[in-house]
């Protein structure tokens, strides 16, 4: 079964909206956190690492203040897209390593978050 | 140079064929190695990872690692329509979590 689950599957919204998307670790703790975009036809993106705790990580070309992340608890990560454009639909996917934080424990993806801006 | 390389494809191999998908990778220091598969639309799905030289068998799949080479191979055995899909080759430098993915290999079972 499903060891990351994100919320929600898919988003249509009108431009300049705030979009949440979530991304919980089911049954294990993450203190860290991963968010990608893949547009289409096109690999994944890594944008940032949520930390659990403390700021997040962002990839070079990514605004940290587009692209808002908050790593509140052990098992929670949420990505906000602030006044969201139509350039910033894509499929969204977070992923967690299984088993917290430890070096070589293979990342798990959520089912992803498909956003549209109109 | 691309840190992480694969052949885009498509890979086309009829029903019942061993289907092989390669990756080359820049980083020596690179120290752990997967492969996820993606359906189209869907968010990768892992199904292998590998972590010394040699194969790694698990059911129809098998993870070949050549560290001298930087070069990491995914073979499917007795291939399915349902195998037809994007295989993501993906890389982890040093310690942290931080994955490096190549673009993807799209590989079609045909019948």
């Amino acid at each position: 079964g499903a060891v990351v689950s994100q919320h929600p599957s898919r988003v249509i919204c009108k431009s300049g909206t705030s979009v949440k998307i979530e991304c919980r670790s089911l049954d294990f703790q993450a203190t860290t956190m991963f968010w990608y975009r893949q547009f289409p036809k096109k690999s994944l993106m890594l944008m940032a690492t949520s930390n659990e705790g403390s700021k997040a990580t962002y990839e070079q070309g990514v605004e940290k203040d587009k692209f808002l992340i908050n790593h509140a608890s052990l098992t929670l990560s949420t990505l906000t897209v602030t006044s969201a454009h139509p350039e910033d639909s894509s499929f969204y996917i977070c992923s967690a390593p299984l088993g917290g934080s430890g070096e070589n424990q293979p990342q798990h993806f959520g089912d992803g978050t498909r956003l549209s801006i109109l | 140079q691309k840190e992480v390389e694969q052949n885009s494809g498509p890979l086309s191999v009829p029903e019942g064929a061993i289907a092989s998908l390669n990756c080359t990778y820049s980083d020596r220091g690179s120290q752990s190695f997967f492969w996820y598969r993606q359906y189209s639309g869907k968010s990768p799905e892992l199904i292998m990872s590998i972590y010394s030289n040699g194969d790694k068998e698990d059911g129809r799949f098998t993870a070949q690692l050549n560290k001298a080479s930087q070069y990491v191979s995914l073979l499917i055995r007795d291939s399915q329509p349902s195998d037809s899909a994007t295989y993501l080759c993906a890389t982890r430098t040093g310690g942290g979590n931080k994955l490096t993915f190549g673009t993807g290999t799209q590989l079609k079972v045909e019948l």
